[in-house]
């Protein structure tokens, strides 16, 4: 089974910083997603990638942009962090062809 | 739209008690249906899926749920709680056709008391 490994698990920006939040796995699989969970709203889908250099947008990308330069690293980027942003982010892979994710224990962000 | 909603935002059950967390679906067609448990400062972890077949699909740590296509559910069930499955639980669909999207719905968070 892969491992996804998130290195950050809780990181404190200011407003306005540049944040990079890694995921890494340790297998080769096309497709990565991050996602953002946030109280009663579930899992909501920033990005996804399913190869290198690739990638789509999710159905909340305003705000962030993601990096795919080798296979198994998916970076996600908030450009300029608001507090808005404070926020619990998953990262999942899934092996091409098949449908169940595998997630990273996840990074705890918190913009003051 | 696709979606899915699972009603309960939380649910107090007691240790040994059985346990019922519902989930509805809204889906033009039959999807891939899935329960992933998320511990608390954890990822989540895939409990159990169901693709097709047999309606009734078994998941691990004594989870099962049962797929109703009339009634668009997938509601997940276990017999008798234990205290370390206080969790949040997702319900989560996959377009059959393929698709990259997985829809979540908003979790449900079990607390379970002595």
């Amino acid at each position: 089974d892969v491992k996804v490994t998130q290195s950050s698990r809780y990181l404190v920006k200011r407003t306005g910083e540049k944040v990079f939040l890694e995921c890494v796995q340790d297998m080769d699989h096309e497709n990565m997603f991050w996602y953002r969970q946030d109280p009663g709203l579930g899992l909501r889908l920033i990005y996804f990638s399913y190869d290198v250099k690739m990638k789509e947008k999710g159905d909340i990308p305003e705000g962030y942009s993601v990096s795919r330069e080798k296979k198994e690293r998916f970076s996600l980027i908030l450009e300029s962090a608001s507090t808005n942003q404070t926020s619990m982010y998953l990262c999942a892979v899934k092996p091409g062809g098949a449908n169940v994710l595998t997630f990273g224990a996840g990074s705890r962000l918190t913009v003051l | 739209a696709q979606s899915v909603t699972q009603p309960d935002i939380h649910i107090t059950v007691s240790e040994g008690a059985s346990l019922e967390l519902r989930c509805n679906y809204s889906y033009g067609a039959t999807p891939y249906l899935f329960w992933y448990v998320q511990s608390p400062g954890q990822g989540l972890q895939l409990l159990l899926k169901y693709f097709s077949g047999d309606t009734l699909v078994q998941g691990i740590k004594g989870f099962e749920a049962e797929f109703k296509r009339s009634q668009s559910s997938f509601n997940l069930r276990k017999p008798s709680v234990h205290w370390s499955d206080a969790a949040e639980y997702f319900c989560a669909v996959v377009g059959n056709t393929g698709g990259f999207k997985t829809i979540f719905g908003a979790g449900t968070r079990l607390f379970v008391k002595a």
